[in-house]
């Protein structure tokens, strides 16, 4: 799996854009992006994903560059409850892969 | 619908001692994950069922942990004999998805091995 560097924190203002990068520079033709998050004392949880093409859902946001190197996601208004660890990852596609979790990005937002 | 159950929530067992955690997958997931985070670490798989099958068994670190999916419903993962640098929080995790690998997890384990 192609390993991925998220910066350590952010901090975001409520009712702001929550802008959390992602490289993954050695991403292989067969892997998708993958974010989950994990809010405190809880187990991960899937936000969304994608190949190459943008992606939205109800939760956020998924910008992938065109050469498929790095990505963002984005979360259009973050509340306190945004709060959270958020891991980026690459991961073959098709169920039954194993998730290989980083260090992610802590996100505080701030009222 | 009920999301992927685990018990106990808190296990505090000395060392040498044995522990049995049990995860309940969501019903109708084939896939069921074993993941775990000791202190200070990330993340980490441990084990992959599709039903009552080992697809994957990579992460599991040594042959103190054993874990079991009778029936292809829920699983139990055992530590015998269990030592300090086991301590920390288990995850199980379950998905049904053929396409996507969406994977829904548990609200973990935490162990304490004292």
């Amino acid at each position: 799996d192609a390993k991925t560097t998220q910066p350590p924190s952010m901090d975001c203002a409520e009712g702001r854009a929550a802008n959390l990068p992602c490289n993954h520079s050695t991403i292989s033709g067969n892997e998708y992006v993958y974010w989950y998050r994990q809010i405190h004392s809880q187990g991960p949880q899937y936000i969304i994903h994608g190949l190459k093409n943008n992606e939205t859902n109800e939760m956020a946001s998924l910008i992938i560059t065109e050469d498929r190197k790095s990505s963002t996601l984005i979360l259009p208004h973050a509340t306190l409850r945004d709060t959270a660890v958020y891991y980026c990852i690459a991961s073959p596609y098709g169920g039954g892969n194993k998730l290989v979790f980083g260090a992610g990005t802590i996100l505080r937002v701030k009222s | 619908e009920a999301g992927v159950t685990q018990f106990p929530s808190h296990s505090v067992i000395e060392k040498g001692q044995t522990v049995t955690l049990r995860c309940d997958p969501i019903s109708g997931h084939d896939n069921l994950y074993w993941y775990r985070r000791v202190m200070g670490k990330e993340i980490k798989f441990l084990l992959h069922f599709v039903k009552e099958s080992k697809q994957d068994e990579s992460g599991m670190p040594n042959n103190r942990f054993l874990a079991e999916r009778t029936g292809g419903t829920y699983s139990t993962l055992k530590v015998q004999p269990a030592e300090l640098e086991d301590s920390g929080v288990y995850f199980c995790a379950s998905s049904q998805d053929p396409i996507s690998n969406e994977q829904f997890f548990g609200p973990g384990t935490r162990l304490t091995v004292l």
